[in-house]
């Protein structure tokens, strides 16, 4: 069965540290990636996602991830993070399987302390 | 664009008690998505419907939770009876229709918990 694995649980560190959120996926096929990001409080938000073509994808808020598909990997990152930041964030999968629907890592915490 | 309602936000229930979720999903959406959050995991897949059919409901827990989209718009999720690992986020998403490329919008999420 297809899975995507976020290594890290929970991820403290100060403003301005960089950031970088592993996720890996298990699916041979051709795939759409997407990270998702939840506030406290709030419900799940499109970070950025890849389809195609230049795998660096920029999303919102100065955030990044690179598409490897030799590492079956879409790592999430940002040069230096903001207290706002705070959140959890999502990494999921949609394997070009007719009916599929997205799947989802377990999440990473990652707290920013000012 | 209104987003994806869901009510009610929040529902405490005794185990073997029964309870019902609904959503309303943007307008013109034709599929919707039921998922379960676990607290520390990540989302799962309960049920899709593609206007008012069923696409994939193999992850449902089927002797106890049900789901329905009559008409193809909103949807109610239930559950009967209630277990306590059943305490969770339940999110209703929807997209304009099946398959990659299309975004999913979530709703709010009702957050459960059975004791």
């Amino acid at each position: 069965a297809q899975s995507v694995s976020q290594h890290n649980h929970h991820v403290i560190l100060s403003e301005a540290a960089s950031l970088e959120l592993g996720c890996n996926y298990s699916y041979g096929g051709t795939v759409n990636l997407f990270w998702y990001v939840q506030y406290p409080g709030q419900h799940l938000q499109l970070l950025l996602k890849y389809f195609s073509g230049d795998p660096l994808v920029k999303g919102i808020k100065g955030f990044e991830a690179e598409f490897i598909k030799s590492k079956f990997s879409f790592n999430l990152r940002k040069p230096s993070v903001q207290w706002s930041d705070t959140a959890e964030y999502f990494c999921a999968v949609n394997p070009h399987q007719a009916g599929t629907a997205l799947i989802f890592g377990k999440g990473t915490t990652l707290s920013v302390s000012s | 664009e209104a987003g994806v309602a869901q009510s009610p936000r929040y529902k405490i229930i005794e185990k073997r008690q029964s309870v019902a979720f609904w959503c309303n999903p943007i307008s013109g959406h034709a599929t919707l998505y039921w998922y379960q959050q676990i607290l520390g995991q990540g989302p799962k897949l309960l049920i899709q419907f593609q206007n008012n059919g069923v696409v994939d409901d193999s992850q449902l827990p089927k002797d106890r939770f049900s789901a329905e989209r009559l008409k193809g718009v909103d949807s109610t999720l239930k559950i009967q009876p209630a277990k306590l690992e059943d305490s969770a986020v339940y999110l209703c998403a929807s997209s304009l229709a099946t398959g990659v490329g299309y975004g999913y919008t979530f709703g709010s999420g009702t957050r459960l918990t059975v004791v």
